[in-house]
């Protein structure tokens, strides 16, 4: 089970770029990089998910290195409606017994 | 297609009471996974269901149980309520259950026991 580790909180102005990094230094061979992103009061909300190198989607980045041991998510010119609870989760195979979402990192978009 | 939805929002119970929540999942998929939310703990994996067989399950005690339809909804049901029960419990959806399949959740369903 490889375990993540985010920053607890981030602050960002409106209109930068914002990069949350997660740390998954026992990733396995198999094992999928995901991100959800969670407003209070509603369930999480997939991002984006990767095996390796690099993939974009309409609303974010993410950048995996060769060793994979670590993940860093790109939001592009946050707004305040990007003030939420960012997830990174590690895992493979079936099922989500596995899955631990820990606490996220709450980022807060400063006007 | 719809979203997951989670009936019902807002449950209010008493100790020892118990209590069942529904999970319609996005049409076509046969997974569904149940999660309790609490501020300390994060988000904690109860159990996961697909094709009406309980296929995975996490670290809660016997009082959680769930089950899933024929049509893939599915319930959960906590007996003898604890005041520790409290807790956002979401609901998720995907079409296998791979973990390298996006799950979607729903809003979740807010119990408060007194």
């Amino acid at each position: 089970l490889a375990k993540t580790t985010q920053p607890i909180s981030m602050d960002s102005y409106e209109g930068q770029e914002v990069n949350i990094t997660c740390s998954h230094n026992n990733i396995a061979t198999n094992d999928y990089i995901t991100w959800y992103q969670q407003f209070p009061s509603q369930g999480p909300r997939f991002i984006i998910q990767g095996y390796k190198t690099k993939v974009t989607n309409e609303v974010a980045s993410l950048f995996i290195p060769a060793d994979r041991k670590s993940s860093t998510l790109s939001l592009p010119r946050v707004s305040l409606s990007d003030t939420a609870v960012y997830y990174c989760l590690v895992a493979s195979g079936e099922g989500y017994q596995k899955v631990t979402f820990g606490i996220g990192t709450k980022l807060q978009v400063i006007p | 297609k719809a979203g997951v939805t989670q009936t019902p929002r807002y449950l209010i119970k008493t100790r020892g009471q118990q209590v069942t929540l529904s999970c319609s999942p996005i049409s076509g998929h046969r997974s569904v996974s149940w999660y309790q939310q609490t501020p300390g703990q994060g988000l904690q994996f109860l159990f996961e269901y697909f094709s009406e067989t309980q296929r995975n399950k996490g670290n809660f005690p016997g009082r959680f149980s769930g089950r899933q339809f024929s049509n893939s909804r599915s319930e959960m049901n906590v007996s003898t309520l604890e005041l520790g029960d409290s807790a956002l419990y979401l609901c998720a959806s995907s079409d296998t259950g791979d973990v390298n399949q996006p799950q979607h959740f729903g809003d979740g369903t807010r119990l408060s026991i007194l």
